[in-house]
Formats: structure tokens, C-alpha cells, sequence
């Protein structure tokens, strides 16, 4: 059974970092690729950032763009997004969620509040 | 980047209706495009990927289609479970972009 299994959110101050984790298993990690999709309260889906199996391709948001990173770990089966220069509009829920032709599995997301 | 308008924004039916939703792309994107159903309180869940292809264990009352940038995802035969907020999205490059999304009520 596939599971993906966020962590790393919490309660932070703009301008502040944070780095969120996404532990995979239940699939064979490093043949797919690896997205974050975010919903604010209130608002729809946006993806954030997307990583190809073996990063050699990786694509953001414009809202993102320059503040967060995301990396993967194919050993640990771990994958990660850095966000720097946090702003209240990055206020929401995370979701890790893996899939190529389109996201076929997502974890169940994990909240990130900047006040 | 290329935009995805979606509509309508919520729409309202009855138990064995069938209801459209129309997603348009802004420029080219081939048939990259996938459908998601999120229900409150769950995980969204993939419905159909490359425009028309089922994903496994969704009902055949579910259907995609394509003619260019427009996109359409077609539910017969509504159900009391299909309530819900139906997004698009866009897959062929970055930014994959999600549509605005389509809050389907069941009367």
C-alpha cells in the first residue's frame, strides 16, 4: 500500500524557514515523480513544486519561485521542501503526492501557519 | 505561463443527473491534463489522467474528454458520494497548474 507521510509543519513567523518532510513507502520511490500541492483555507488546490525521479528536472510555482526548494532522497526514500522568506500567504495545508501522469497517491497533508 | 479556466465555479444537481464541467487551457497542452475529485475531509483523488483515461477503481460513470485546449469531465448518473470540488490540471510542464475548481452539490 502506498503511503506518503508529511512533517516538518507548524507555526512560524514571516520571514522565517521551514522544512517539510515526506516519507514514501509502499512503492518504489526513485521510478516516479514527487510533487506539493497546497490549499489555503478557504481556496482551491495549487501546486507548489515537482521533482522528476532523478531531480534532474524540477519546476515551481511563480509564487515560490526563489524561496522554496524542493530535493528528494532516493537511499531514505524521503522527499523535502525548504521554504525560506515565509509570508501569511503561504499560510495552508501541504500535500505530498506522487505521480507522473497525473497524482495518483497523496499523503494527508500537513498545516503550515505563518503569523 | 499557460492559464486553466475552469467552469463552472459550483453547480447543483440531482441524484441520477449527468453534469459537465469544462476546463480550457491557454495555450497547447496536448492531452496532459487530469481531473480530481476532494471531498472535505479526504485527500483529493486522481479521476482520469491524459484527458480521457479512467483511473482504476473510478466508476465508468466518470468520463473525460478533449477537443484542443478544452476539457470536459462528464458524471452520470450522479451519486450522493460524487459531492465534492472537481479540480483540473494541467501536466505537460511546469507550472502544472490546477483549475480554479467546480464545487458539484447533490439537491
Amino acid at each position: 500500500e502506498v503511503q506518503l507521510v508529511e512533517s516538518g509543519g507548524g507555526l512560524v513567523q514571516p520571514g522565517k524557514s521551514l522544512r517539510l518532510s515526506c516519507r514514501a513507502s509502499g512503492f518504489q520511490f526513485d521510478n516516479y515523480a514527487m510533487h506539493w500541492v497546497r490549499q489555503a483555507p478557504g481556496k482551491g488546490l495549487e501546486w507548489v513544486s515537482g521533482i522528476r525521479w532523478n531531480s534532474a528536472t524540477i519546476g515551481y510555482a511563480d509564487t515560490v519561485q526563489g524561496r522554496f526548494t524542493i530535493s528528494r532522497d532516493n537511499a531514505k526514500n524521503f522527499l523535502y521542501l525548504q521554504m525560506n522568506s515565509l509570508r501569511p500567504e503561504d499560510t495552508a495545508l501541504y500535500y505530498c503526492a506522487k505521480g507522473t501522469r497525473g497524482l495518483d497517491s497523496w499523503g494527508q497533508g500537513i498545516l503550515v501557519t505563518v503569523s | 505561463d499557460i492559464q486553466m479556466t475552469q467552469s463552472p465555479s459550483s453547480l447543483s444537481a440531482s441524484v441520477g443527473d449527468s453534469v459537465t464541467i469544462t476546463c480550457r487551457a491557454s495555450q497547447g497542452i496536448e492531452k496532459y491534463l487530469a481531473w480530481y475529485q476532494h471531498t472535505p475531509g479526504k485527500v483529493p483523488k486522481l479521476l482520469i489522467y491524459a484527458a480521457s483515461t479512467l483511473q482504476s477503481v473510478v466508476p465508468s460513470r466518470f468520463r473525460g474528454s478533449s477537443s484542443g485546449t478544452h476539457f470536459t469531465l462528464t458524471i452520470s448518473n450522479l451519486q450522493p458520494d460524487d459531492v465534492g470540488t472537481y479540480y483540473c490540471q494541467k501536466y505537460d510542464s511546469a507550472p502544472h497548474t490546477f483549475g480554479q475548481g467546480t464545487k458539484l452539490e447533490i439537491k
